[in-house]
């Protein structure tokens, strides 16, 4: 069990330009979380995917925002046209199904800063 | 939807002593409680939860209780370490009842430090 993994740990980009985060869950887990975190503030929920199928996305989510898990293993956010108010620590969880499927394991995070 | 409130926002202690946190939350058909410890610089890490068919649990020295019908739990820290001092966040999920997939619903977090 290596624990949940996320790339990169940062990154720095221009207002208006795209960027790419990947994260590869604990294996075997087959429900994948994506949150938002602002400073001072606890994580918020954006998107969930029970292997491949992206079950539910939250509202904070805008059209900007895409997120894919196209094998049921890794996942990308990819956020376009960044904008400064996009800047925030983005973190992936995930989990099993089953008996204490409820329970989530978070990566370390990609901290986004948008200049 | 889920309202996760927690207090205090801050809490200092003295290496030893015990802390306490508290969280209330909204929605009574959440029935999975997690509480999460975030070190600067990481992702949060799971330290304790408990479900809504028990009232307590304890794992060496932490502890979680949870009060249903007024919608509040708390964590309890004892003995602290200077090695506890971070963020500690809690939570609330339905569990994947009524659709809700999962999907956690957050406190504000405690920045709490243990003064050696």
């Amino acid at each position: 069990d290596t624990g949940v993994s996320q790339n990169p740990r940062h990154k720095i980009t221009k207002r208006g330009q795209n960027v790419t985060f990947r994260c590869d869950p604990i294996s075997e887990h087959n429900r994948l979380y994506w949150y938002r975190q602002t400073l001072g503030q606890g994580p918020e929920f954006l998107t969930y995917f029970q292997n491949e199928a992206q079950l539910e996305k939250s509202r904070l989510l805008s059209d900007r925002f895409s997120a894919e898990r196209p094998k049921g293993s890794f996942s990308t956010l990819e956020i376009q046209r960044t904008e400064q108010g996009d800047s925030a620590m983005y973190l992936c969880a995930s989990s099993s199904t089953g008996r204490g499927g409820d329970t989530q394991y978070f990566g370390p995070g990609t901290r986004l800063t948008v200049l | 939807g889920e309202n996760v409130e927690q207090h205090p926002s801050t809490l200092s202690v003295q290496e030893g002593d015990s802390a306490v946190i508290k969280c209330t939350y909204s929605d009574s058909a959440s029935n999975y409680f997690p509480w999460y410890k975030q070190e600067l610089g990481k992702g949060p890490q799971l330290i304790i939860d408990i479900r809504s068919n028990v009232g307590e649990k304890k794992d060496q020295r932490i502890a979680v209780t949870l009060n249903k019908t007024a919608k509040h739990f708390s964590l309890h820290i004892t003995e602290t370490q200077p090695e506890d001092s971070a963020v500690y966040f809690c939570a609330a999920s339905r569990g994947g009842s009524g659709g809700s997939n999962y999907k956690l619903t957050f406190g504000k977090g405690t920045l709490l430090t243990v003064n050696p």
